[in-house]
């Protein structure tokens, strides 16, 4: 069974350029979320789907990120612009509905200089 | 009450000891507490997990000890390994939600 597959690896922007990350879940994973994992700290949710509806969102700093589930499978996470804080890993993990165990995909390092 | 705190940051064990990672919770919410392993340049791995109406969940060299009136949770790795070297993250959730996670504790073993 394939894993959550996430693209680009790395990411290298200048500040106040767009970026996106693209994330596609374990097949028959209902459940997709983004986390954001600073240097040396444990990852910290941005948003979670079931299917394609965002069920939380609280933690998105919407001024400046975006992200969409459009047909409920792949998801797409954008930031714009972006800023030198936003240099950090961001992981998109899965999961079956209302199941508790998430699997992480390799994540996406993201250097904004 | 959103916190998970986790001890030590760092920890060496020699080859064939026993590694102990501790973690603290306040939020009697949660119902489900897993550990991760991260390897540089990897995703979280979930080693094992433990929900809160069992004291010990075991799984091969990987024990998860849960005390439910202290609010804590250890893992203990039996027979430590150079390969088990890596960064090593408890968390918690409810309802099947998000995941808080601790702050991480990095092992490294001796051969």
């Amino acid at each position: 069974e394939a894993g959550v597959v996430q693209s680009p690896r790395y990411k290298i922007i200048e500040k106040k350029q767009p970026v996106a990350f693209w994330c596609n879940p374990i097949s028959g994973h209902n459940t997709l979320y983004w986390y954001l994992q600073n240097l040396g700290q444990g990852p910290e949710l941005l948003i979670r789907y079931e299917n394609e509806e965002a069920v939380d969102d609280s933690q998105l700093p919407k001024d400046r990120f975006s992200a969409e589930r459009l047909k409920g499978v792949d998801s797409t996470l954008k930031i714009q612009p972006a800023e030198l804080g936003d240099s950090a890993v961001y992981l998109c993990a899965s999961s079956k509905n209302h199941d508790y165990e998430q699997y992480f995909g390799p994540g996406t390092r993201l250097t904004v200089t | 009450q959103q916190q998970v705190k986790q001890s030590p940051q760092s920890l060496i064990v020699q080859k064939g000891g026993i590694s102990i990672i501790n973690c603290a919770y306040e939020n009697t919410a949660f119902d489900y507490f897993p550990w991760y392993q991260q390897f540089p340049g990897k995703g979280p791995a979930l080693l094992i997990a433990i929900r809160p109406d069992v004291s010990e969940k075991k799984e091969g060299r990987f024990t998860i000890s849960f005390n439910k009136s202290a609010k804590q949770f250890s893992l203990h790795i039996m027979d430590s390994q150079p390969g088990d070297s890596a960064t090593y993250f408890c968390a918690a959730s409810w309802g099947a939600q998000k995941l808080v996670f601790g702050q991480g504790t990095r092992l490294t073993i001796n051969p």
